[in-house]
């Protein structure tokens, strides 16, 4: 099955700057996206990304695609402290969205 | 925006008991809806399709017989989870799409922590 597998796993930074995190995949994909999810709580769709598009832009969210590589990147801009949170991508192929393990941004005010 | 509205968010139960975890898409018609289980600080694992008006599509190594889904409607499905056992305690999260596509999102439910004691 397909799984997403983001690096790194575990991100602090300071209020204002920016956060990046990678993911990759193993098989052919429909679309790649990203979501957010707080502690103890569901997950928040944050962007999505067609197996045809490169780049994506959603307010301060910039995700990258690259599927000869089978990679995607999403970039966080001016982070601020309600962005701490674990972001995992997902992948979606038959009809099913497999999750990669999720990074875990900590951003200090 | 689409809303999925999952309920209990909590639950205890003793060992041996049956739990059912109810999910609800409240302003759009999900034909599909996805169960996953998560561990503490991992990513979340799909456990099953569920399909409206037919059989649920369980993953490999998931337990179709302990982990009952019924979808009977556009708008529910409910996950009971039968005899439930200490290591069944997770935290369970459904979600749905609210078009018959494959690139749209998928919206979630805000999750159940399961607790067997």
């Amino acid at each position: 099955s397909q799984q997403g597998e983001e690096d790194p796993q575990a991100l602090s930074i300071q209020e204002g700057e920016n956060a990046t995190m990678n993911c990759s995949y193993k098989t052919s994909i429909n679309n790649l996206q990203w979501y957010r999810q707080n502690s103890g709580r569901g997950l928040v769709h944050l962007i999505l990304i067609r197996s045809n598009e490169r780049e994506k832009h959603s307010g301060r969210l910039r995700v990258t695609l690259d599927t000869s590589k089978k990679s995607s990147s999403l970039l966080i801009t001016a982070s601020r402290a309600a962005d701490t949170a674990s972001y995992f991508c997902a992948t979606e192929g038959n009809n099913r969205l497999a999750f990669g393990k999720g990074n875990q941004v900590v951003v200090i005010p | 925006g689409a809303v999925v509205s999952q309920h209990p968010s909590r639950v205890i139960c003793k060992s041996g008991t049956s739990v059912k975890i109810e999910c609800r898409s409240l302003d759009f018609q999900a034909t599909t809806m996805f169960w996953y289980r998560q561990f503490p600080k991992q990513s979340l694992m799909l456990m099953a399709t569920s399909n409206e008006g037919s059989k649920a599509t369980y993953e490999q190594g998931v337990e179709k017989d302990k982990f009952l889904i019924n979808h009977a409607s556009l708008t529910l499905s409910t996950l009971t989870v039968t005899s439930a056992h200490p290591e069944d305690s997770s935290f369970y999260i459904c979600s749905a799409r609210d078009q018959v596509s494959y690139n749209s999102p998928l919206h979630f439910g805000n999750g159940t922590r399961l607790t067997v004691t």
